[in-house]
């Protein structure tokens, strides 16, 4: 089935250091995939979004391509802030399983100032 | 736009109680709702799948009779724990879908409901 899988944390950086956030997935078909965002007691926030191969999802900073020979879309940042310190979660959806979710186990990242 | 509201963010019961959580999309229709459960400092697990008017599709493991879901209209889904104990206390998350085709992938998250069953 699919799967989603993620660096494990937590990832504890100085701010203004570049983070990367490893993520790779498991699909049978071409997946949409996709970074969430939860900040502390908060529901799920998109932050960015990729539907097909070699497209390059970016906001606020963070970017994320869709490589489908290696079934990766790395989150990166240049720069992180102290405001960035959040739990990401890497998620696909499969239109081949009825577009339902598949999110990996998250990654906690704190930035110290 | 595309945002998906819960009430209540937080409640607190006393185990044998009945809870009902509210997911509502604002300023759209969903034709699917989805109702997540996420343990402390873990990923979100997909409990159950509800189409407007329909019954809902439970994820394998999930208690139907314990869980009971309804989608009664396009914007408005409910999750009711029936008979809450201690371990049913978890951050419940919905999100909502709009369309089915090939480009209806993304969903909107709601902020969530923290459960607490004493």
């Amino acid at each position: 089935g699919n799967s989603v899988t993620q660096m494990e944390g937590p990832v504890t950086l100085s701010e203004e250091a570049f983070l990367t956030i490893n993520c790779t997935y498991t699909a049978t078909g071409y997946p949409s995939l996709f970074w969430y965002v939860q900040y502390p007691g908060e529901g799920l926030q998109l932050l960015l979004k990729a539907t097909k191969a070699d497209d390059k999802g970016s906001n606020k900073g963070f970017e994320a391509t869709y490589r489908k020979e290696t079934t990766s879309f790395h989150l990166e940042k240049g720069s992180v802030q102290v405001s960035d310190s959040a739990v990401y979660f890497c998620a696909l959806s499969d239109r081949n399983y009825g577009q339902n979710f598949v999110f990996g186990p998250g990654t906690r990242l704190s930035v110290l100032p | 736009g595309a945002v998906v509201s819960q009430h209540p963010s937080w409640v607190i019961c006393k185990s044998g109680t009945s809870v009902k959580i509210e997911c509502r999309s604002l300023d759209f229709q969903a034709t699917t709702m989805f109702w997540y459960r996420q343990f402390p400092k873990q990923s979100l697990m997909l409990m159950a799948t509800s189409n407007e008017g329909s019954k809902a599709t439970y994820e394998q493991g999930v208690e139907k009779d314990k869980f009971l879901i309804n989608h009664a209209s396009l914007t408005l889904s409910t999750l009711t724990v029936t008979s809450a104990h201690p371990e049913d206390s978890s951050f419940y998350i919905c999100s909502a879908r709009v369309g089915t085709g090939p480009g209806s992938y993304e969903q909107y998250f709601g902020p969530g409901t923290r459960l607490t069953v004493t």
